[in-house]
């Protein structure tokens, strides 16, 4: 069965924190994405990437920062985290053409 | 970004009862897809829809590609208590790059048993 691994489920990190949120799937698609999810706001693209290395900013990419070393991971980063970044963050992966594979997300609260 | 829009926003319905939601957009769209999401999890694809027109059942579940490319339906048949999540539509857009699809804002579904 084809996957999408978030590393957290939970997260609870302070203000100022760097936090990574690390992202793998196992179906070597191309495109693979990064969306927060808050009530009310539905499902935002923060970052995505085409290709390893490559990386496009979404609709709300202030205050975070992507890496995609290999083609199986894709890296979340909070530069300096802070309390409105307290959400639930969601990874997805696709090919060209077809949708996407989520992962169960992780839910991150900073303090 | 772009939003498709999706209705209704919430739905409160006694078991057993048929479901309906829809997404309509402004642009055309190639691929229409339907995901549901259950509390705390990540959405899962219900159902994939390719071409105007067509017409695809999961079980319970049937969905439609609009004829005009704009819109798409799902449905749900004699809902049961395990159908409450939040329900997705998802297009991609003629013409976009790299698969970036286009999400509706979701319409919660609580169904008393």
């Amino acid at each position: 069965d084809v996957k999408v691994t978030q590393s957290s489920r939970y997260l609870v990190k302070r203000t100022g924190e760097k936090v990574f949120l690390e992202c793998v799937q196992d179906m070597d698609h191309e495109n693979m994405f990064w969306y927060r999810q808050d009530p009310g706001l539905g499902l935002r693209l923060i970052y995505f990437s085409y290709d390893v290395k490559m990386k496009e900013k979404g609709d709300i990419p202030e205050g975070y920062s992507v890496s995609r070393e290999k083609k199986e991971r894709f890296s979340l980063i909070l530069e300096s985290a802070s309390t409105n970044q307290t959400s639930m963050y969601l990874c997805a992966s696709s090919s060209r053409g077809e949708g996407y594979t989520f992962g169960s997300g992780t839910r991150l609260t900073v303090v | 970004g772009q939003q498709l829009n999706q209705s209704p926003q919430s739905m409160f319905i006694q078991e057993g009862e048929d479901v309906s939601m829809n997404c309509t957009s402004s642009s055309i769209f190639n691929t229409w897809l339907w995901y549901k999401q259950d509390p705390g999890e990540g959405p899962v694809l219900l159902i994939a829809l390719y071409k105007a027109g067509e017409l695809t059942s999961n079980g319970r579940l049937t969905a439609q590609f609009g004829i005009t490319r704009k819109d798409s339906f799902l449905n749900i048949s004699a809902s049961i208590p395990s159908d409450v999540g939040i329900y997705f539509c998802a297009g991609l857009p003629v013409g976009t790059s790299y698969g970036k699809l286009t999400f509706g804002q979701g319409t919660i579904l609580t169904v008393h048993p």
